[in-house]
């Protein structure tokens, strides 16, 4: 069974940085494309950013571009976000997704997610 | 504001049809296909629907996708008490670079 298990959340302070980690499981995730999604309290899905094979290709929302950065270790079946400078606009619950390319490509697995609290 | 645009929320009667429109525009409905997923909050999203008609297997067949142009559409068919959740598009965008979700259509069961 495919298991994607975010962690790194908490509360943090704005200004402050934070590292996201996911690990997976059950499928081939050098060969995979992974993303991350997030959802802010009361609010809707909105993706975050996404890295393909070989970190071949990063793309990144432009409300987070500069400040957050997102790797992968295939090595250890795992996905990073490094998160700088944030706000308490990111706070979210972060989801770790998978697909098997960028663009026309489905998320096909997610995690259960971890919470972000930015706040002073 | 999301570049898809979804009613905020539908409801229906168990046994009814309810359908979730999901607009967009040239650079990413019209050139990309559609995704639909389905979040209950607390939980993982789920797939529930993908290249735009396609159910990934154990999705019941009385969820189906379409689109036509700039819009796309899921229906729910012989609406059921667990469908109680949100829905979202999602797409590609080509001029963004990136992908873009619908701002996600509360379904309630009366």
């Amino acid at each position: 069974e495919v298991h994607l298990v975010e962690s790194g959340g908490g509360l943090v302070r704005p200004g402050q940085s934070l590292r996201l980690s996911c690990v997976a499981s059950a499928f081939p995730f050098s060969t995979s494309c992974m993303t991350w999604v997030r959802q802010a309290p009361g609010k809707g899905l909105e993706w975050v950013a996404s890295i393909s094979w070989y970190s071949t290709y990063i793309y990144y929302v432009d409300s987070v571009r500069g400040r957050f950065t997102i790797s992968r270790d295939d090595a250890k079946n795992s996905l990073y976000l490094d998160m700088n400078s944030l706000t308490a606009e990111d706070t979210a619950i972060y989801y770790c997704t998978r697909s098997s390319g960028l663009g026309n490509y489905e998320f096909d697995y997610w995690g259960q997610g971890t919470l972000i609290t930015v706040s002073s | 504001q999301s570049v898809l645009t979804q009613p905020p929320s539908t409801s229906g009667t168990p046994g009814q049809r309810v359908i979730i429109s999901c607009s967009g525009g040239t650079f990413n409905v019209a050139r990309n296909v559609v995704n639909w997923y389905q979040h209950l909050p607390g939980t993982a999203p789920k797939l529930l629907v993908h290249s735009n008609s396609q159910r990934p297997s154990g999705v019941p067949d009385r969820f189906s996708g379409s689109k036509s142009g700039t819009s796309a559409s899921l229906a729910i068919s012989g609406l059921q008490t667990e469908d109680e959740a949100d829905y979202y598009c999602a797409t590609w965008d080509d001029s963004l670079k990136g992908y873009v979700f619908g701002g996600g259509t509360k379904v309630t069961v009366l």
